[in-house]
Parts: structure tokens; sequence; C-alpha cells
């Protein structure tokens, strides 16, 4: 159980054009998710917590109108990087906390492969 | 401020050494501890977690883990390595819950094991 996908697993765009990632939980609900953006050889750097049905929470130096997160449902959380340019290219990996959970479990997807060229 | 320092970039062993990574974290009030394993290609999995109780926590595969408060340590232990444990380990800390609950990773350790 806890699994949670991504999709698409990479994608190759062009600069000013948008890119949508979506992120589920396959087997549980998630009233949280969490987008992160990872940096060859470097840790996970929190972007924003995604909450279902209310605005997502972005950390500071992350610009929301670039980064656009909607989380309609207990399953679903999706980001749009909106006009891309190359600096945007990077591992984009999202993460889920089941709804109710007492502790900060998280669980990862995959992530995503975005090559903005 | 909130931060996780995992003391070496790249670790290189041989099978069937006895491994210890280290991880400290500077983080006010009470914490959950985790330890991530992600294998070449694939996704973060947990290898082990602290929530409460037993300072020393056991997790999947031969891992385990202790935690020293007085020393702000979450430290990766495993007795005897693999060559199937070559991956990249992610030490990370948040607090309980609410807006404390946001992980924060630290900048993780390379094995590199050879057979």
């Amino acid at each position: 159980g806890a699994v949670v996908s991504q999709h698409p697993s990479w994608v190759i765009c062009k600069s000013g054009t948008s890119v949508k990632i979506e992120c589920r939980s396959l087997d549980f609900q998630a009233t949280t998710m969490f987008w992160y953006r990872q940096f060859p050889k470097q840790s996970l750097m929190l972007m924003a917590t995604s909450n279902e049905g209310s605005k997502a929470t972005y950390e500071q130096g992350v610009e929301k109108d670039k980064f656009l997160i909607n989380h309609a449902s207990l399953t679903l959380s999706t980001l749009t990087v909106t006009s891309a340019h190359p600096e945007d290219s990077s591992f984009y990996i999202c993460s889920a906390r089941r709804s109710g959970a007492l502790y900060n479990e998280q669980f990862f997807g995959p992530g995503t492969r975005l090559t903005v060229l | 401020a909130q931060s996780v320092s995992q003391h070496n970039h790249h670790v290189i062993l041989s099978e069937a050494a006895s491994l210890e990574l280290g991880c400290n974290y500077s983080y006010g009030g009470t914490v959950n501890l985790f330890w991530y394993v992600q294998y070449p290609g694939q996704h973060l999995q947990l290898l082990l977690k602290y929530f409460s109780g037993d300072p020393l926590v056991k997790g999947i595969k031969g891992f385990e883990a202790e935690f020293i408060k007085s020393k702000f340590s979450f430290n990766l232990r495993k007795p005897s390595v693999q060559w199937s444990d070559t991956a990249e380990y992610f030490c990370a800390v948040s607090g309980r819950g609410g807006s404390q609950g946001n992980l924060i990773f630290g900048k993780g350790t390379k094995l590199s094991v050879k057979p």
C-alpha cells in the first residue's frame, strides 16, 4: 500500500510553454501533498505544500504564479509550470501524506524529469 | 534555522564492511526523524523512521538508526553492506503535525559498495 504515482515521468518542452505534472495517491487518501524540486547531486527542496480544497502554501522564493498547484481531490494534485524556461529544467518530485495521519510520514512519487529547450 | 547535515557526500565500501552514515539536525521542538533511500533510477523509499519510544529504530533490509537527543543525531547503520545497497541515502526531520509537518532533507550521502 501507499503508492504514489506521477505523470509524466519525463517531459521535454519548448521555452514559453506550460507543462502540467500530475501526482496521484493510488491506494490511500491524501489531504496533504508536497512538491519538491531536486537539483543534480543535491537534496530535495520543498517548493510548496498542497492541501485538498484550499490554496497551496509556497516556500520562500518559489513563485506561486509560475508554479501553479491544484489539489482538487483527495488523491490528485497537479503542478503546472507556466511559461517554462530552461532554468526550470529539473527533477520534480511529489509526496503524499495520508489523511488523518498522526505523524508526518510521506510517500514519494517516482519524479518527473522536466527539460525545457 | 532548521537544517539537516549529512557529514559524508560519498562513501565507498567493500561488501561485508560495516556502514555508519552521520546525520545531525537543528530543529526546535519535538521531532520526527527519517532515513530515505533512493536506488539508481528509482524513487525515494522510506528505510526507517523515529517518532517516539525506543531510540534505536530498526528498518528494512537490515538497517537501523539511533536517535541521540543530546547530540541531535540520527545516524544510520548496517553491520554488513551488500552491493545492492548502492544508493543515495537522505536523512530528514520534521516537527509534529500542522505547519511543522514539512520534511527538511539533508543533502544526501551516496553509498557505493564494491563487489
